[in-house]
């Protein structure tokens, strides 16, 4: 079975900075769609980033940006200028044929 | 457009109880799915639906039943609750499956006594 592995439960960031967080997953599958989601304290699941893993290119939505390295299994979320508001639980998911795992999540503190 | 409603927002059951869990969405999506959430775990699938008429199990099945009699409607049923079963259970809708970006009902806090 798939596995997913967020090894920071824990980030914390000054206001402005720069973080990553990181993820790493475990598949024999060829074919399959990596997430990152937020989940802030309204319990609301929020989209972040997605990328496709037949595309080499990192995915990047405005101050987000992901490296993904497909052979070592690993799909990491780099945030940029943080805000305030970019604080909450970070979760880290796969999607593949018949199946969506979630990480255990990190939770992001921002200092301001 | 009221994207992915779920009802009711929070419950306590006793053991032994059957319910309901209610999940609607109004954007034609042919792809729901239901994930409890448990502190410390993420979300995990429970049941999955790629249309009406058609379910399957995902990495969490056993004590809940699904069905999909429409598009629009994919209700979660507790048979028997059991204490194991308290979390917060989270209804999403894709238009379809893959890359398509998922949307997350608020979710429903469920505890059993």
């Amino acid at each position: 079975a798939q596995t997913v592995t967020q090894s920071q439960p824990e980030m914390s960031v000054q206001e402005a900075e720069t973080v990553t967080l990181s993820c790493t997953y475990d598949t024999s599958e060829s074919d399959y769609y990596l997430f990152w989601y937020k989940q802030p304290p309204s319990r609301q699941m929020i989209l972040v980033i997605r990328q496709e893993a037949y595309k080499q290119q990192n995915a990047t939505e405005n101050r987000f940006s992901v490296n993904f390295q497909k052979a070592a299994k690993s799909f990491s979320l780099k945030i940029s200028d943080s805000q305030l508001g970019d604080a909450a639980m970070y979760f880290c998911a796969y999607r593949g044929i018949n199946d969506m795992r979630f990480g255990a999540g990190t939770r992001l503190t921002v200092k301001p | 457009n009221a994207g992915v409603t779920q009802t009711p927002k929070f419950q306590v059951l006793k053991t032994g109880q059957s319910m309901t869990l209610q999940c609607a969405q109004d954007m034609n999506h042919e792809y729901m799915s239901w994930y409890r959430q448990d502190p410390g775990m993420g979300l995990r699938l429970i049941h999955y639906s790629v249309g009406a008429g058609i379910t399957d199990q995902g990495e969490v099945p056993n004590g809940y039943n699904v069905s999909r009699s429409t598009t629009e409607d994919f209700p979660l049923r507790l048979l028997s609750a059991a204490p194991s079963q308290t979390s917060v259970y989270f209804c999403a809708s894709s238009y379809k499956w893959g890359v398509e970006t998922q949307y997350f009902g608020p979710g429903t806090r469920l505890l059993v006594l």
